[in-house]
């Protein structure tokens, strides 16, 4: 079955950077598109990032652009967020979620990670 | 890009039917169909429940459904019972710099 297993949160210093693995496994990772989402502690979800299957598309949040880097290593299908600068605001549970492929659809979220915190505080 | 409005919270009886309601511009809901509705227990991971304004995957109850008119989506939940106490998200696909929005999220209580 399909399982996504998001890595690499905890706490960090105002400015410096971190950087989050999702570990894919249960389907064929490279030919589907995948986004990072996040939470902050008891408010809505944000959408944060999208890259293509093949890594050579990614699109930003106007609220990460600069700052945050989406990438992927379909040979370890394992999805990756390299967050730097890192604000207070960004404090949020991120989630890793694949775009379905079972629908013709897009921008369909058919599954999600369990979610790894990340604290920016000083 | 501003988040989509959800009311805060809706609330209804076991057996009874609710409507949430997510309003947004031409710029998303109203000018597409990659409308998609989310539901999220405490804890846990976000749930697809209607992709495409309307659509149910499998394995979703036939009480919930979706529509659209205008820039105003929403979904339906028919015979409330007590697991639909859930926070519920719509998202759109967007025009915008930020090329997707989810909404503010209603907090759905069963009396």
């Amino acid at each position: 079955q399909v399982h996504l297993v998001e890595s690499g949160g905890g706490v960090v210093q105002p400015g410096r950077s971190l950087r989050l693995s999702c570990a894919a496994s249960g389907f064929t990772f490279n030919i589907y598109s995948m986004h990072w989402v996040r939470q902050a502690p008891g408010k809505g979800l944000e959408w944060v990032a999208v890259i293509s299957s093949d890594g050579n598309i990614k699109h930003y949040a106007d609220s990460v652009k600069g700052r945050f880097t989406i990438s992927r290593d379909n040979s370890k299908s394992t999805l990756y967020l390299q967050m730097n600068s890192l604000r207070a605001e960004d404090t949020a549970v991120f989630y890793c979620a694949r775009e379905t492929r079972d629908y013709e659809t897009l921008w369909v979220f058919d599954y999600w990670g369990q979610g790894t915190l990340v604290t920016v505080s000083s | 890009q501003s988040a989509l409005t959800q009311p805060a919270s809706v609330s209804g009886s076991p057996g009874q039917s609710i409507t949430i309601s997510c309003t947004g511009t031409s710029s998303d809901v109203g000018g597409y169909n990659y409308v998609s509705w989310y539901q999220q227990y405490p804890g846990k991971a976000p749930k697809l429940m209607f992709y495409d304004v309307s659509h149910r995957p499998s394995g979703v109850s036939n009480r919930f459904s979706g529509s659209k008119s205008g820039n105003t989506a929403s979904l339906t939940i028919s015979g409330l019972q007590a697991d639909d106490e859930a926070d519920y998200y719509c998202g759109s696909y967007t025009s915008s710099s930020t090329p997707y929005v989810f909404g503010t999220g209603t907090k759905v209580t069963v009396l």
